[in-house]
């Protein structure tokens, strides 16, 4: 079953703007975490935000919480064409075992 | 850095093929997950380890059986190949605890003929 959804599915945008992605989730959690998945490869982890907390930085991501809406965002700040990738949302589903469950994704094309 | 290595890069397979698809990683790491991929369905968890010969189902465990004999390694094991099991199949471990970044494979792409 799919714990997170992001939104939007695709999002495209000029370098240097500000990319928003969000997510969705329906079950109590422990901590949401955003990976970043580019054509075809693993995914790579950016950034763990804990129930408890309500935003954090990480260079130019910023991520936000809000456990009473079941929701998170994700905001890449001045894109850069590397930033083309699709990103996901995790969350542990309250599970207290580390067993993530991933939403559908974002793909974001930041073009030049 | 951790590095998770998954065997084959792509393979294709036919119906009814016995397939082995092999992970390991060098971190020491006691979790390990297999995950398929799919367009639209996102990452769906197949089964999952949290210690050696430990392996508990995940969310599409179906057509699919796990191994882990040591601790740094994660066999999936396809006991008799079906179209519908064509998809990218990534591995991933991460150590014991909440919180903790889980690392991936570059996947594995599955096509079965």
């Amino acid at each position: 079953s799919q714990q997170g959804e992001e939104d939007p599915q695709a999002l495209s945008i000029q370098e240097g703007e500000n990319a928003t992605m969000n997510c969705s989730y329906k079950t109590s959690i422990n901590n949401l975490q955003w990976y970043r998945q580019n054509s075809g490869r693993g995914l790579v982890h950016l950034i763990l935000i804990r129930s408890n907390e309500r935003e954090k930085h990480s260079g130019r991501l910023r991520v936000t919480l809000d456990t009473s809406k079941k929701s998170s965002s994700l905001l890449i700040t001045a894109s850069r064409a590397a930033d083309t990738a699709s990103y996901f949302c995790a969350t542990d589903a309250g599970t207290g075992f580390q067993k993530l469950v991933f939403g559908t994704g974002t793909r974001l094309l930041v073009s030049p | 850095d951790v590095k998770v290595t998954q065997s084959s890069r792509y393979l294709v397979k036919r119906t009814g093929e016995k397939v082995f698809l092999e992970c390991v990683q060098d971190m020491d790491h006691e979790n390990m997950f297999w995950y398929r991929q799919d367009p639209g369905l996102g990452l769906r968890l197949i089964y999952f380890s949290y210690d050696v010969k430990m392996k508990e189902k995940g969310d599409i465990p179906e057509g699919y059986s796990v191994s882990r004999e040591k601790k740094e390694r994660f066999s999936l094991i396809l006991e008799s190949a079906s179209t519908n099991q064509t998809s990218m199949y990534l591995c991933a471990s991460s150590k014991q605890g909440d919180g903790n970044t889980i690392y991936f494979g570059e996947g594995s792409w599955l096509t079965v003929v």
